[in-house]
This record gives structure tokens, sequence and C-alpha cells, in this order.
């Protein structure tokens, strides 16, 4: 997993404006995932890719929108229709076949 | 889809004690089971994995089993040390060619007292 790197490591949003997270992985991992913490709580999956160009929604994608034009990144935009961004985001990915999912270290997004 | 279930919520534990970690899962298709472990500010990081293939997987202090009659799954941890402190995460999927669509547990906090 220390191949897969998320920046910035703390951010702060002002309320009503869109921020976009970075995940960049050098694993030459075809799938990758963005969930997000919130405190005390499990990981619930926003959206996950599996190849370029194609991603799915997961089960928490209303507020979030991304993109993978390149097998390295998975950016993930927290817009500002999300009305509770302010949580730990954790970005993943794995390799072709009967894999685990490898993290990044997380962003730790604060609306203020 | 799937639903996984985990308890306890907290553990509380004597160094040198076991702890367990039970989890449930309700798609009787899911075939393979990670346990993740985090401690406070950091990522998860895989522990151990078990497939649907084994029953039991042991890695040192570490076990993992597996029932699948019954869709449920337990982390095993021996002679407990302070550093096994920490937050832990069991998941399912079923594994597919193009990667794989994790379901987590809620997280058990388990704090060995020294």
């Amino acid at each position: 997993d220390g191949g897969i790197t998320q920046s910035p490591k703390y951010l702060f949003r002002k309320e009503g404006q869109n921020v976009t997270l970075s995940c960049e992985q050098n694993l030459n991992h075809d799938a990758m995932y963005w969930y997000r913490q919130d405190p005390g709580q499990g990981l619930r999956l926003i959206y996950y890719s599996q190849i370029v160009n194609d991603f799915q929604k997961g089960d928490i994608a209303e507020g979030y929108s991304v993109s993978r034009e390149k097998k390295e990144s998975f950016p993930l935009t927290v817009t500002s229709a999300q009305k509770n961004p302010t949580a730990f985001y954790l970005c993943a990915s794995s390799p072709p076949g009967p894999d685990t999912q490898y993290f990044g270290p997380g962003t730790r997004l604060t609306v203020l | 889809g799937e639903n996984v279930e985990q308890h306890p919520s907290t553990l509380s534990v004597q160094e040198g004690d076991s702890a367990v970690i039970k989890c449930t899962y309700s798609d009787s298709a899911s075939n393979y089971f990670p346990w993740y472990k985090q401690e406070l500010g950091k990522r998860p990081q895989l522990i151990i994995d078990i497939r649907s293939n084994v029953g039991e997987k042991k890695d040192q202090r570490i076990a993992v089993t597996l029932n699948k009659t019954a869709k449920h799954f337990s982390l095993h941890i021996t002679e407990t040390q302070p550093e096994d402190s920490a937050v832990y995460f069991c998941a399912a999927t079923l594994i597919k060619a193009a990667g794989n669509k994790l379901t987590f547990g809620g997280g058990t906090r388990v704090l060995v007292k020294p």
C-alpha cells in the first residue's frame, strides 16, 4: 500500500465550495475505490472504478463525483450538494483477480 | 446486496489474554473475507484474509475461521499485546476478475490493558 498516495492530508472547505481530493497509485492496479469514514464508524463505499473511463456508484454516491481518465489516478470531487462532508476519506486500489484492496493514507476533510 | 454485521463494537482484554471478534454476512455467494487493522488516524492495514475454500487460516498470533453454512467468520488474536490495541474491521465480497466491492462491518475497538 506504500504505492498509493492521497493529497492533501488535511483539507478545509467553506460551505458551498466544491473540493477535489487526489488519489494516485503506481502499483499498476486496475480497480480503484473511494470510501468515507465518519468518527467511530466503519467504511462506506462512495464510488469505484474497475477500469479506465468507467466507474460505478457505491452506497453513498450522492453529492460526490469522480473521473478515471488515467489508470493511475482516481480523483474525488466533493460537491456543495453533499450536506455533511466532514469525514475521513480513504482511497484504495486492488490488482486484477482474487486479491484484496490496499488503502492510501487518507484525507481528512473539514467543512468550516 | 451484501450486509456484514460485526460484534462486539468494543472489546477490552488483559495483556496476554485472547481476543475474539465475530462477523456475519448475508450473501451466500461471498467468497473472500479480509480483516483490517486501523490505528488512530491511520489507514486500514490488511492483517489476514480467508477465502471460501478454506475453513481456517493462521499467521503467528492471528487466526481466522470461516463457517460458510452459518455465514459467519471470526478473528482470533492470542497472547494479546498493547500494540494490538486498534480498531479491527471485517469485510466480505464476491471476488470477480475485475476487482472486488468490499462490504465492511462496523468495526471493533480493541483495548489491550497492560
